[in-house]
């Protein structure tokens, strides 16, 4: 069965170093989301792709948070500097287009800022 | 995008049917009715949607009142492995939109 990959699975990093994620979606699925979910809380929307354009990045805290999906294909999440703040499970789902269709999502990365 | 309503928590013996209600009274025509759940620690995993009929999959099965203003997951024989948060989102063209989730117990 298909699945969303995400790497690394856990990543411990120091405040102000950069981190980033990568995501590699079920193949031949033209959208891509990235999530953030704070611990007890529902995941939240940070940027959301269709194909290589970005459609949707109003929750992306850009200052520190950069997306990109170059090819249409994996897409990386970036957050350079880290702050204890941004302590959070990230998840990145697919769907194989944008409406009405479900989206797939990986199994996240586990990510802590000392 | 509707809101939507859970309980924020339930239980169910494990083997019993598990019913998990939702309430979406605002819901426009064109919304669809999304289940998902999380287990602990892991990523959200898509369980079933259905605009205005009884959906069933290998899953679950989903029951939309005739007036779509709330709806029913119902896990038929509920095992220890379905412990788990489970959401009900109402979506049309938008990203989906997490709430806080039912958290189901399932009790052995």
């Amino acid at each position: 069965e298909a699945e969303v990959a995400q790497s690394p699975r856990y990543k411990i990093t120091e405040k102000s170093q950069a981190v980033a994620f990568w995501c590699d979606p079920i193949s031949g699925h033209a959208t891509l989301y990235w999530y953030r979910q704070i611990l007890g809380q529902g995941p939240e929307l940070l940027v959301q792709f269709q194909d290589e354009s970005v459609v949707d990045d109003s929750q992306l805290p850009k200052d520190r948070f950069s997306a990109e999906r170059l090819k249409g294909v994996d897409s990386t999440l970036k957050i350079q500097p880290a702050e204890l703040g941004d302590s959070a499970m990230y998840l990145c789902a697919s769907s194989l287009r944008f409406m009405n269709t479900e989206a797939f999502f990986g199994q996240g990365t586990r990510l802590t800022v000392v | 995008d509707a809101k939507t309503t859970q309980p924020t928590s339930m239980d169910c013996a494990e083997g019993r049917a598990a019913n998990l209600p939702c309430n979406h009274s605002t819901i426009s025509g064109n919304e669809y009715v999304y289940w998902y759940r999380q287990i602990h620690s892991q990523g959200p995993q898509y369980i079933i949607h259905g605009l205005k009929n009884n959906e069933t999959n290998e899953m679950a099965s989903l029951i939309i009142t005739e007036d779509r203003k709330s709806s029913t997951l119902i896990l038929p024989h509920a095992t220890l492995r379905d412990t788990a948060v489970y959401y009900c989102i109402a979506r049309a063209n938008t990203p989906l939109v997490f709430g806080k989730g039912t958290r189901l117990s399932v009790i052995a």
